[in-house]
């Protein structure tokens, strides 16, 4: 079955690079989240999107920012790239809330990009 | 703002034996999921639960959900070497009724199981 895809896998920056990671959703997904997971951490919540519009924001720094397409994948720009955004970025999809019905309720995630910035 | 506090957080089990791994979390959800993490991949679902009493199995692992205690617990039962890994509750919030919002992930359990 298809799974969520993400490029690049890994990333190597430098401080006050920029980044653009990938994230192309399982077929038929329309909502998109990114997570950043820390060493050692927890996955944190970014931000989500659905049918294109943003629909959550958690803890997402103001220089990055995000955008779902019309053919749903998304990306997550960063800018000014510091030391500490090295981490594990994961993307996960799932379908929307009409889903319910049929009992899909999982967000899949992806394999991850890992950003190093250096 | 939700909170997901897992205990233990780090937990060396022989094989054979058997284990519980607590989730509790501090608002009303209407969803929880079990993960698990090996090192430096990605997040593999385990279970979802999504109401109160639920059960599910899988293997040596069962996960149970108490929603009145806002409490879920992952069981293990004879623990083996490959059930070593990370292993994350995440609480789900609705975000209004049009997705399905975002996870709060509990800090994570680091299991270990030696022969």
């Amino acid at each position: 079955a298809a799974g969520v895809i993400q490029s690049p896998r890994h990333l190597i920056k430098e401080k006050r690079e920029t980044a653009t990671l990938k994230c192309y959703p399982i077929p038929r997904h329309d909502t998109v989240y990114w997570y950043q997971q820390g060493p050692g951490q927890d996955p944190q919540f970014l931000i989500s999107f659905y049918e294109k519009m943003q629909s959550d924001k958690g803890s997402i720094p103001d220089r990055f920012s995000a955008q779902q397409f019309s053919d749903y994948h998304s990306e997550l720009n960063m800018s000014s790239l510091e030391l500490g955004d090295s981490a594990l970025y994961f993307c996960a999809s799932s379908l929307a809330a009409p889903a319910q019905l049929a009992g899909d309720y999982e967000q899949y995630f992806g394999p991850g990009t890992r950003l190093t910035v250096t | 703002e939700l909170k997901v506090e897992q205990n233990p957080l780090f937990l060396s089990m022989q094989e054979g034996k058997n284990y519980t791994i607590y989730c509790n979390y501090s608002t009303t959800s209407d969803r929880l999921y079990w993960y698990r993490q090996d090192p430096g991949k990605s997040l593999e679902s385990l279970f979802v639960l999504l109401s109160n009493g639920a059960v599910k199995q899988e293997g040596r692992l069962m996960a149970s959900l108490d929603t009145k205690a806002r409490l879920s617990t992952l069981h293990i039962t004879a623990a083996v070497h490959d059930l070593s890994a990370t292993y994350f509750c995440a609480v789900h919030l609705d975000a209004g009724g049009t997705s399905y919002g975002k996870l709060t992930f509990g800090q994570g359990t680091i299991l270990t199981v030696h022969p």
